[in-house]
Parts: structure tokens; C-alpha cells; sequence
């Protein structure tokens, strides 16, 4: 089955560190992933997905498909990346379907 | 176009009631998704349309469980005889039929079952 895994349920940093949520998948073919984030009180959006290469808001994540990864990085937290992080991938069936790790929630103390 | 909209918000039923929760997509998104969100947990997959065809349905979605979109544009998600175990967010979200699976997700509607 098409699944990820994330192992961390909380991650707390101070503000100015490092940042890595991981995530690991299993996947038969090329996977597509994708990192969603929800902040407080807000719905949940698309952060960035692998396929575009991109850096949003600081972050990057690289497809490991030797170790089935694609982690999440930010060189340097900020307080208002404070929120919950979810790894998705397209499901097995109709690949329009997401589905979602149960996310980490990263903690950006001053 | 606000986004993706959904109705009601919250939800207080008492265990035996049925409960409809209502979907609008952006318009020009023709393929709607619903999800189940409960404490601790990533969003679960329930079904997904593509216009007014359901195309897919997790095991998650029990007989209890309908869901329609019958013009192709707004979708409504049936709970039939609620039980305190489906106490949930359920998430609707849509995407446009070109490209990868970019979801845009509604607020949630959130049932608490009594």
C-alpha cells in the first residue's frame, strides 16, 4: 500500500536552528509527494511538492529514493513556522487522491 | 470566489441521528475530495469525485456513509444512524482536473456525535 510515514509527532526548535521533519514512504513507481501544512486556526495548504523543485518560505525537501525519503528542511526556524506538517502521496487507485502521514508539529520557540 | 466552502461548521448530534455536511468547490475545479480528520491523525481518505462521478471510495466509508455530487458542483456527505465513533473533521477539498494533485481544502466541518 501507498503509504508515509512520519515519526515525530512534535518537534520543538528554537528560533534560528535548523529545522528536518522527516518523512518516509512506500510507493511502487515514482512517487509524487508533497509536504501540506496547516498554521493555528487556518486550513490546511499546500506547501511545496517535489516535482516543482521549489523553496517556499525558506523550505526545501529532496526525494531520497534511496532511503524512500523526502524530508523537510529549513536552514534557520522562525516563530511563525509554528504548525503542523503533513508528508502526502497520491493514493494506489485513482493516483487524484492524497494519502497523509499523521503529521508533526514543529514548535519554533524564541 | 472565497475558496472551498463548507457548511455547517460544527455539528452537535445525538447518536442514532442522521447528518448531512454540504460541499462547494471552486468553481472551475471539477474533482471534489472529502477526508476524515480525527485527534492525532492525518486526514483520511473517503471518497473523490471527478464532476458528478464517484470514482472512488476508501473502506473508511461505511454503509452508514453516502456521498453525492449530483451536478457535478457542490457535494453533499450523508451520515446515516451517527455513532460516537464518527465524531470527526471532515475536510472537503477540490483540485483542477489539469496537473498533479494540488488539493485546496475547506475549513471542516466538525460533528461531535452525543
Amino acid at each position: 500500500a501507498q503509504r508515509v510515514t512520519q515519526p515525530e509527532k512534535l518537534l520543538s526548535v528554537f528560533k534560528g536552528a535548523p529545522v528536518e521533519l522527516k518523512c518516509n514512504y512506500s510507493y511502487s513507481g515514482s512517487p509524487e509527494l508533497f509536504w501540506y501544512v496547516q498554521y493555528s486556526r487556518q486550513r490546511l495548504q499546500l506547501l511545496l511538492r517535489h516535482i516543482s523543485r521549489e523553496s517556499i518560505k525558506g523550505f526545501t525537501a529532496d526525494l531520497n529514493k534511496g532511503e524512500t525519503s523526502f524530508h523537510l528542511k529549513k536552514p534557520f526556524a522562525q516563530e511563525e513556522d509554528s504548525a503542523m506538517y503533513y508528508c502526502a502521496l497520491p493514493n494506489s487507485n485513482s493516483g487524484y487522491a492524497l494519502n497523509f502521514g499523521k503529521g508533526t508539529s514543529l514548535l519554533v520557540t524564541p | 470566489d472565497t475558496g472551498v466552502s463548507q457548511d455547517p461548521r460544527h455539528k452537535i448530534t445525538k447518536r442514532g441521528q442522521n447528518v448531512t455536511f454540504r460541499c462547494d468547490p471552486i468553481s472551475e475545479h471539477n474533482r471534489l475530495y472529502w477526508y476524515r480528520q480525527t485527534l492525532g491523525q492525518g486526514p483520511e481518505f473517503l471518497t473523490y469525485f471527478q464532476n458528478e462521478a464517484q470514482l472512488e471510495k476508501s473502506r473508511l466509508l461505511s454503509d452508514r456513509f453516502s456521498a453525492e455530487r449530483p451536478k457535478g458542483s457542490f457535494s453533499t456527505l450523508e451520515i446515516q444512524r451517527t455513532e460516537q465513533g464518527d465524531s470527526a473533521m471532515y475536510l472537503c477539498a477540490s483540485s483542477l482536473g489539469i496537473g498533479a494533485n494540488v488539493l485546496t481544502f475547506g475549513a471542516g466541518s466538525r460533528l461531535t456525535v452525543l
